[in-house]
C-alpha cells in the first residue's frame, strides 16, 4: 500500500546537536510539507516543497531546514538554532496541481525530545 | 488572515450520545473544508471533506456541511463510540500561491463506555 513513512518514531537531541528526520513517500506526490504540533495545540507550518529542487519557507521555519533532492524524500533537520525543539513532527503530501480540494496525507510523526 | 477556530476540549461523552464539534472559518476567497481525526501516536487521517458551499461530507457515521453564509463546518455525529475516542481538526485549504492548509487547534473527544 502507498503511504508516508516517518523515522524513527522517537529521537533524542543532546544540546548543541543538529538532527534529521526523515521523511518518505511513495504516494507519487509532487507537494510535502513538515508541521510541528505541540501539546494542546493546532498544526504549524516548518516548510514545504512543490516540487523537486524548490521549497518554501512556512510559519515557524527558523531553527529547521530541509532539502529536496528527490520526490519521494524530503527530510527535515532540527538545528542547534531552534532553541525548544520538543515536539511531534508530522510530514504530509498532496498531489500537486490538483486543486485545493486535496486532503493531505501524513505519516505517523517522530517525537523529538531533548537530553 | 486566513484561520480556522474550533470549540476547546476536552469534550466527554458517554457511549451513545449526539456529538457535535463547533469549526469556523475565516478565509479570502473559497476554501475547501476538512475536518481530520487524530488516534494518539499518530498521524493525521482525513475524516470527511466539502468543497464548496452547501456540500455535505460524510464518513463512518460523521457528518459535516460546508455553511458559506456562517463560515462554519460543524461536525456531528448521532451516536458516538468508545472507539471515537480521539482528536479533531477542523482544516481548511487554498491557493495562495502554492496550496496551503490551516488547521484549527484541534478537539480531543473522550467517549465512556
Amino acid at each position: 500500500d502507498g503511504g508516508i513513512t516517518q523515522s524513527p518514531k522517537y529521537l533524542f537531541r543532546k544540546e548543541g546537536q543538529n538532527v534529521t528526520l526523515s521523511c518518505e513517500q511513495n504516494l507519487n506526490h509532487d507537494a510535502m510539507y513538515w508541521y510541528r504540533q505541540d501539546p494542546g495545540q493546532g498544526l504549524r507550518l516548518i516548510y514545504y516543497s512543490q516540487i523537486v529542487n524548490d521549497f518554501q519557507k512556512g510559519d515557524i521555519a527558523e531553527g529547521y531546514s530541509v532539502s529536496r533532492e528527490k520526490k519521494e524524500s524530503f527530510p527535515l533537520t532540527v538545528t542547534s538554532a531552534q532553541k525548544n525543539p520538543t515536539a511531534f513532527y508530522l510530514c504530509a503530501s498532496t498531489p500537486r496541481g490538483q486543486g485545493s480540494n486535496q486532503p493531505q496525507h501524513f505519516g505517523d510523526g517522530t517525537r523529538l525530545s531533548i537530553l | 488572515g486566513n484561520s480556522v477556530t474550533q470549540m476547546e476540549g476536552p469534550v466527554t461523552l458517554s457511549e451513545e450520545a449526539f456529538l457535535t464539534i463547533n469549526c469556523t472559518y475565516t478565509a479570502t476567497g473559497y476554501p475547501s473544508l476538512f475536518w481530520y481525526v487524530q488516534y494518539p501516536g499518530e498521524g493525521l487521517q482525513l475524516l470527511l471533506k466539502a468543497t464548496k458551499a452547501d456540500d455535505k461530507g460524510s464518513n463512518k457515521g460523521f457528518e459535516a456541511t460546508y455553511r458559506k453564509e456562517t463560515t462554519s463546518f460543524h461536525l456531528e455525529k448521532g451516536s458516538v463510540q468508545v472507539s471515537d475516542s480521539a482528536v479533531y481538526f477542523c482544516a481548511l485549504s487554498l491557493n495562495t500561491g502554492g496550496f496551503k492548509t490551516i488547521f484549527g487547534a484541534g478537539t480531543r473527544l473522550f467517549v465512556k463506555a
